[in-house]
């Protein structure tokens, strides 16, 4: 059955980085494009970024522009999301997915917690 | 960029009574890029609806989509303990890929 599972739960201080990993399995991982997805404590869900694993193409919210990198290792079947400039208001859940039906997310990592304070 | 507007915020109703949410987007967009989403505390985002009204599988059948255009809704016809979650509407858009969430609505118990 197709699984995306997550890298842990990360502490950062303002300023720093963190690298999340979804490991994927179940499927061949490079007919499905993959997107990040974050929810701060309280609020709603937040799309980061999209990447075509076959491509490698991208395309990044407007607001995570210049902070975000999204990458694939398709060797580990392997999805990284790396953010910079760590800040407080980044502190949130982070989900991967891949992208199926219609576009649509039926498959989602469990979340990695990332905690930005000093 | 498309802005989705779900309605209401909130909907308070007991177990057994059913359920209609909105979701508004702010120019018309194609019906087979609207999904819906559950999401409960501690869980990841689980899939109900895409394509506007097509269940994903595994999904009970008292969860139904419908909708075009600008207005899309999420029935549920007999809430069940367990549904009482936040749900969301997600539009994607080609060229580039991207995706837009609404801001959800919370089905809380009465």
């Amino acid at each position: 059955q197709v699984q995306l599972v997550q890298s842990g739960a990360e502490v950062k201080e303002p300023g720093a980085s963190v690298k999340v990993s979804c490991k994927a399995s179940g499927y061949t991982f490079t007919r499905y494009a993959i997107i990040w997805v974050r929810q701060a404590p309280g609020q709603g869900l937040e799309w980061m970024g999209w990447i075509s694993v076959y491509s490698g193409s991208t395309n990044y919210a407007q607001k995570l522009q210049g902070r975000v990198t999204m990458t694939t290792d398709t060797s580990t079947n392997t999805a990284y999301m790396e953010l910079r400039s760590l800040r407080s208001d980044d502190t949130a859940v982070y989900y991967c997915a891949r992208v199926g039906s219609s576009s649509s997310q039926g498959n989602w990592g469990q979340g990695t917690l990332v905690t930005v304070s000093s | 960029e498309i802005v989705l507007t779900q309605s209401p915020g909130t909907l308070s109703l007991s177990p057994g009574e059913r359920a209609t949410l909105s979701c508004r987007a702010s120019q018309g967009v194609t019906s087979s890029y609207l999904a819906w989403y559950q999401k409960r505390p501690g869980q990841a985002p689980r899939l109900l609806i895409y394509a506007a009204s097509t269940r994903a599988p595994g999904i009970p059948d008292r969860f139904s989509g419908s909708g075009s255009g600008t207005d899309f809704t999420l029935a549920i016809s007999r809430l069940e303990p367990e549904d009482f979650a936040v749900y969301y509407c997600q539009h994607y858009g080609s060229s580039p890929p991207m995706y837009t969430f609404g801001q959800g609505t919370t089905l809380e118990i009465k």
